[in-house]
Parts: C-alpha cells; sequence; structure tokens
C-alpha cells in the first residue's frame, strides 16, 4: 500500500495564480486532513473533512478552499496565491473514531514569489 | 482555544546523552499522541497515551501522561544520531468528542553530535 501520496511535491507559484494540491489515500480512511508547517510554528489545521462530500475548517482555512467527491481524495486549492502561503503542505488521514493517529503524506514544498 | 505547549524548542546533544521534552495543555486532555518527522520528512506517530499516570516504553524511549492529563513528557536513554528529529506532541482539538482533530505543539528538534 502506498498510503498517503500528495502530488506534487515541489511547485514555484506566482502571486495570484491558482493551484490544486492533491491528496490520496489508499487506507479506505474516513477522515482526512490539510495542514501546514512553518518554521517554528508546528502543524497547523488548515481544513480537514470527516467523509466524502463533507468538509469543515481548521484554525488558519482562509484563503484555501478544499473538496472530497471521493472518499480516497482530498484536494486542497488556493484561489489567488500570496507570498504568506509559502509553506510546506502536509496531508493527513485517519480512521474513523476517537484518539486514530493521524498518518501523514510525505508533504508539498510551494514557494509563492 | 485550546494550547499545547512544548518545551524546548531546540535540543543539542552528545551522543550517549539522554533528552527530554516536555509537553502542556491549558485543558485536561483525553489522551495525548506523540510524533516524530525526521528532517526533511513527514511527521510519524509514534505512540498513544490515555490513561492518568500511564507509561510507556519503545525500546529507549520512555513516553509518560501526567496524573491531571495535562501535561506528559518524552525521554530518549542514551541518544544515537538515528534519533535526530522533531517531536511533537498533539493532543485533541475541541469539546464533545471532537478527538479526530488534533492540536500540535510546535515541537522540539533535537540534533546530536556524533
Amino acid at each position: 500500500n502506498a498510503g498517503v501520496t500528495q502530488t506534487p511535491k515541489f511547485r514555484v507559484l506566482k502571486t495570484g495564480q491558482s493551484m490544486t494540491l492533491l491528496c490520496a489515500q489508499d487506507m479506505n480512511h474516513e477522515y482526512m486532513y490539510w495542514y501546514r508547517q512553518d518554521p517554528g510554528m508546528g502543524l497547523r489545521l488548515i481544513h480537514y473533512s470527516v467523509g466524502e462530500g463533507t468538509t469543515a475548517k481548521g484554525e488558519v482555512p482562509d484563503g484555501y478552499n478544499v473538496s472530497r467527491l471521493k472518499k480516497q481524495n482530498f484536494l486542497l486549492g488556493l484561489e489567488s496565491a500570496a507570498p504568506s502561503q509559502t509553506s510546506v503542505y502536509f496531508c493527513a488521514s485517519s480512521r474513523q473514531g476517537d484518539y486514530q493517529p493521524q498518518h501523514f503524506g510525505d508533504g508539498t514544498r510551494l514557494s509563492i514569489l | 482555544g485550546q494550547q499545547v505547549m512544548q518545551i524546548p524548542q531546540y535540543q543539542h546533544v552528545q551522543e550517549g546523552e539522554d533528552f527530554t521534552t516536555y509537553c502542556n495543555s491549558s485543558t485536561t486532555l483525553s489522551n495525548i499522541q506523540w510524533y516524530k518527522q525526521r528532517p526533511g520528512g513527514h511527521p510519524v506517530f509514534l505512540i498513544q497515551l490515555v490513561k492518568s499516570g500511564e507509561v510507556k516504553k519503545q525500546k529507549r524511549l520512555t513516553f509518560q501522561f501526567g496524573e491531571a492529563k495535562k501535561n506528559s513528557s518524552l525521554h530518549i536513554t542514551a541518544t544515537q544520531t538515528t534519533d535526530v528529529g522533531t517531536y511533537f506532541c498533539a493532543g485533541p482539538t475541541g469539546s464533545g468528542g471532537s478527538n479526530y482533530k488534533l492540536t500540535f505543539g510546535k515541537g522540539t528538534l533535537l540534533t546530536v553530535n556524533p
């Protein structure tokens, strides 16, 4: 099993451009998450989903949109990229229920110029 | 909102020395999870603690959950270069059973001098 797969791994954008980050998991997990990681800031939750067709805002949702049309996929969109969105983005998934560990993808390193 | 604080932010040790990182929450936690992230890698789940006063061991790593379930620690005995990385604690966010969302501490970066 591949686990959690993120594409692309690296990307450079210009301010104002849009893009979509893709996350796919093959573990049949109900829950999926998008985090951003900045130096000294730990992991901050952007959006999450508790099932196909449902999404919810996390701690830092502004400037991002998400969709979960299929259970195995969770897409993160940047509508109009800003330099403040330069970060490493991690997707994670977990089983349904309390106290479940999260499984992370390898991350997408995104630079906005 | 809930905060999870971790100290120290950085720790540099000589190989063979011990290492401890501490995690403190502003609220009582139903459980706490620990993750390790190698340089350039992604967070990997290490362990979960649920019971008050719980102690779990994984080889040279010892994890503790405080009696009040508001603090936790990770202790590594006789560090090795393979222990290098950032260690994060994470507690469930919110109330009403939202235990599927986690608030991560900012992590402790451990470097080991061989």
